[in-house]
């Protein structure tokens, strides 16, 4: 079945600066790559999502690419703020349609 | 719309004992996940619901846990009897389609075995 590896798991910027987390898939028919966003006490919230049709995808601050021969999708999150700070995860849509999430990466912006 | 909702938020309970977790979806939602999240395994998901039917219950880790969902507006998840090592946050998330649209997550139920 899929596999999702997400690097790193914690990650700690300057505010202002960028943050880049990357997402490796093993199964080559995974075509739905979404981002969720998770604050302390919350459920998982979706920021931004690519489909295999797509290389790359941008949203103001947050911007996804995907390299489907590598097998790798990365967020870019730009000029980040202290309110960035969260666990955010990727997850990849195998074949069979399930969600596979990453570990998840730990973000924290300071100020 | 309130978003996806659960209850209890906070359940702790002993060993033995029978748990249930509550979930009403978003309304017009028609498909249902119940995750479960550690740190030691992630975001898990155990068993997904379209139109109130199961389609995907591989990840129930056993027979220890059932789901049900008797309309489209409430879905339970029980554990009897539970273990302490199903201590974990239980979400509940709805999409408008099966796998294809965005899955929006409740709160989550954090669950403590004693």
């Amino acid at each position: 079945g899929e596999n999702v590896e997400q690097h790193p798991s914690t990650l700690s910027v300057q505010e202002g600066d960028s943050a880049v987390i990357k997402c490796t898939y093993s199964d080559s028919a995974s075509n739905y790559f979404p981002w969720y966003k998770q604050e302390l006490g919350k459920g998982p919230q979706l920021i931004i999502d690519i489909r295999s049709n797509v290389g790359e995808k941008k949203d103001q601050r947050i911007a996804v690419t995907l390299n489907k021969t590598a097998k790798h999708f990365s967020l870019h999150i730009t000029e980040t703020q202290p309110e960035d700070s969260a666990v955010y995860f990727c997850a990849a849509r195998s074949g069979g349609g399930k969600l596979i999430f990453g570990q998840g990466t730990e973000l924290s912006v300071k100020p | 719309d309130a978003g996806v909702i659960q209850s209890p938020r906070h359940e702790v309970t002993e060993m033995g004992q029978e748990v249930t977790l509550r979930c009403k979806p978003i309304s017009g939602h028609n498909s249902l996940f119940w995750y479960r999240q550690t740190m030691m395994r992630g975001l898990e998901l155990l068993i997904y619901f379209n139109n109130n039917v199961p389609i995907d219950d591989s990840g129930m880790p056993e027979d220890r846990f059932s789901a049900k969902m008797p309309n489209a507006s409430f879905s339970t998840l029980k554990i009897q009897p539970s273990e302490p090592r199903d201590s974990a946050v239980y979400f509940c998330a709805s999409s408008s389609q099966d796998y294809s649209n965005e899955q929006f997550f409740g709160p989550g139920t954090r669950l403590t075995v004693l």
